[in-house]
């Protein structure tokens, strides 16, 4: 079967760094998007890695290792509006996203 | 008005009614989508329409019924809904579907809840 897995819940401290990672088994690979989603809001697209190799995008920066199934996002300078969900999601050989669970974040000032 | 517009954004429905979920993209899209987000639990694709024609079906109950007048418009229809229907229901566009890297945009959902 397909399955996406990241962590339910972290915590992490205004200003500091996160990493949240997300590991996948999938009927193929097109490509893996990350989304963030505040509570009561729309998903958003943060990131899309389709090679290995890290993708920098401001303070956020998404990794990518096809050979391990494996991605991770790094969040960099902590604020508390990044108190969100972080949604990782796979696109299989069809083309069609395969969603993980979402990782809750919780900022700490 | 600019993204994907849903409404409402809360609805409370008993068992034996009828009612309809709305969306409304601006966007130009193709492709729009239905999913269910429940607590805790991944994204469940269950509806998708690329220029109008429904492509995708994801075995889900016939007491959801979604429409497609045209590329901009998308309703879900719910009928004789169970508790266990009570989830957030969002609707999203993409420019098109089965095109690898293609970013899909979400409206902000309605919550249902079932009673």
């Amino acid at each position: 079967g397909q399955n996406i897995d990241q962590p339910t819940e972290m915590t992490a401290t205004e200003g500091a760094i996160v990493q949240i990672n997300c590991t996948y088994q999938t009927s193929g690979f097109n490509g893996l998007f990350w989304y963030q989603q505040h509570a009561g809001e729309a998903p958003t697209f943060l990131s899309y890695n389709v090679l290995d190799g890290l993708e920098e995008k401001g303070r956020f920066s998404s990794f990518l290792s096809r050979s391990k199934g494996y991605s991770y996002l790094l969040l960099k300078e902590l604020q508390m509006k990044d108190s969100a969900s972080y949604l990782c999601a796979v696109e299989d050989s069809n083309y069609q996203l395969i969603w993980g669970a979402g990782t809750k974040l919780i900022i700490k000032p | 008005e600019t993204g994907v517009t849903q409404t409402p954004r809360h609805l409370v429905m008993g068992m034996t009614n009828k009612k309809s979920l709305k969306c409304e993209q601006h966007l130009g899209h193709n492709a729009m989508y239905w999913y269910k987000q429940s607590a805790k639990k991944p994204l469940e694709l269950m509806f998708v329409y690329s220029l109008e024609e429904r492509v995708e079906n994801n075995s889900v109950p016939s007491r959801f019924s979604p429409e497609c007048p045209n590329s901009s418009h998308l309703f879900l229809h719910l009928h004789t809904l169970q508790p266990e229907d009570s989830a957030l229901y969002l609707c999203a566009s993409s420019q098109a579907i089965g095109k690898g890297g293609t970013e899909a945009f979400f409206g902000q959902g309605t919550r249902l809840t079932v009673v």
